[in-house]
């Protein structure tokens, strides 16, 4: 079965800061992947990136990174000089290849970037 | 393209009532997936339809229905609701033979009381 884990709940930041949000995640599949969302409170989720199994290479894209690593089942985001607009729940989630092309997601970290 | 649309955006119910949630897919998309969102948790899967018929559920009971129209709209349908059922429900479309492409609604806040 899939999991996704998210063992930061919440997470508090001064403007500015870099902070790095963590997910693992467990599964039998070789092919699979990987989703970052955020959810402002309005309730929409926003998509941000998707990994798959066979692409380790690291992303940037802004103030944005990620670190994909098979070997810990880690795919990690990082915000660099974090913004007050940032604050939002975070989500991580999971596709595997095989069954349903259903989302499984972790928990969710609420960052608040205080100005 | 004209995104994911939910209806109503909040909505509260007695225990015991039924109620009904709508979904307009994205132009195009031909598979609806409903998710629920409890408080401080992440989405879960209830079900997805594709073609109308469903094509997968998740670990949810019988009295979680739904429906696909042929013009991409959808339903969700919750019988005999119970005080767990108060979530957020959210809606997403997406291609068949793209499972990586998922629009989101912005979900209808179910409070039952």
């Amino acid at each position: 079965a899939q999991k996704v884990t998210q063992a930061q709940t919440e997470i508090s930041v001064v403007e500015k800061e870099d902070v790095t949000l963590d997910c693992v995640y467990e599964t039998r599949d070789t092919t699979y992947y990987l989703f970052w969302y955020k959810q402002p409170p309005s309730g929409e989720l926003v998509f941000l990136i998707r990994r798959n199994s066979f692409d380790e290479q690291n992303e940037i894209s802004g103030r944005y990174s990620w670190n994909f690593q098979k070997s810990t089942s880690s795919f990690n985001f990082t915000i660099t000089a974090s913004q007050v607009v940032d604050s939002a729940v975070y989500f991580c989630a999971l596709s595997e290849e095989s069954g349903y092309s259903t989302l499984t997601f972790g928990k969710g970290t609420m960052l608040l970037v205080s100005p | 393209e004209t995104g994911v649309t939910q209806s109503p955006t909040h909505l509260i119910k007695t225990r015991g009532q039924q109620v009904t949630l709508r979904c307009s897919s994205q132009s195009g998309h031909n598979t609806v997936s409903w998710y629920q969102q409890a408080l401080g948790q992440g989405p879960q899967f209830i079900f997805q339809y594709y073609r109308e018929e469903e094509n997968g559920r998740g670990n949810f009971p019988p009295r979680f229905s739904g429906l696909q129209f042929p013009n991409y709209s959808s339903e969700l349908n919750v019988n005999a609701l119970e005080l767990d059922d108060s979530a957020l429900y959210l809606c997403a479309s997406t291609l068949k033979n793209s499972k990586l492409d998922y629009t989101f609604g912005s979900g209808t806040r179910l409070t039952v009381v």
